[in-house]
């Protein structure tokens, strides 16, 4: 079964702490992306990248990085947690636009930052 | 970015068909209309997606209007394990962001 996995399922943070949040999928897919989803706002792209070492902003970009150093993983990195990044946090990965796919998901890490 | 409208929420009956509507009248014609759903406590699924034609496959149907301003989903017998949010999503060819709304909440009955 094809799987993108994230590292972590629940995440308690401090205000401040630089937070790694790790995406892996199985799949050889080149596009991989990153999702915060919250009550009444639905699904917000943070960020995306294409290929190895690329990445674009999506929606939502400020407060967050994102590292992808080998094809199938895809970091979100949070420079300086704070309170209003409590969310749910989903990857996704397919393969290129033009091929018009699905998205496959991660099943999200629930982040909380004190 | 095209927008689509569903119902808030529905109920089905368990062992019944389930028809999700969902309106998009600003529909382009390069956009593809894709559906995902969300289980409790999981990340969203991919279901199915379709251009002008319907579309069938292990988890559900997909009957597009032939103006395309209006979808449905059917799910062709509606079991408890089907209770989720439904997202019916429009996709422009080459683009990379799916815009998820807030769907439609599936209840099951048993």
């Amino acid at each position: 079964d094809v799987k993108v996995t994230q590292s972590s399922r629940y995440l308690v943070k401090r205000t401040g702490e630089k937070v790694f949040l790790e995406c892996v999928q199985d799949m050889d897919h080149e596009n991989m992306f990153w999702y915060r989803q919250d009550p009444g706002l639905g699904l917000r792209l943070i960020y995306f990248s294409y290929d190895v070492k690329m990445k674009e902003k999506g929606d939502i970009p400020e407060g967050y990085s994102v590292s992808r150093e080998k094809k199938e993983r895809f970091s979100l990195i949070l420079e300086s947690a704070s309170t209003n990044q409590t969310s749910m946090y989903l990857c996704a990965s397919s393969f290129p636009t033009g091929a018009n796919y699905g998205y496959t998901f991660g099943s999200g890490t629930r982040l909380t930052v004190v | 970015d095209a927008k689509t409208t569903q119902p808030n929420s529905m109920e089905s009956n368990e062992e019944e068909p389930v028809h999700l509507p969902c309106n998009h009248s600003t529909i382009s014609g390069t956009d593809y209309i894709h559906w995902y759903r969300q289980l409790p406590s999981q990340g969203p699924e991919y279901v199915i997606h379709g251009l002008t034609s319907n579309v069938n496959n292990r988890m559900a149907s997909l009957a597009i209007a032939e103006d395309r301003k209006s979808s449905t989903l059917i799910l062709h017998r509606a079991t408890l394990r089907d209770a989720a949010v439904y997202y019916c999503i429009l996709r422009p060819a080459g683009a990379n962001n799916l815009f998820f709304g807030t769907g439609t909440r599936l209840t099951v009955i048993p």
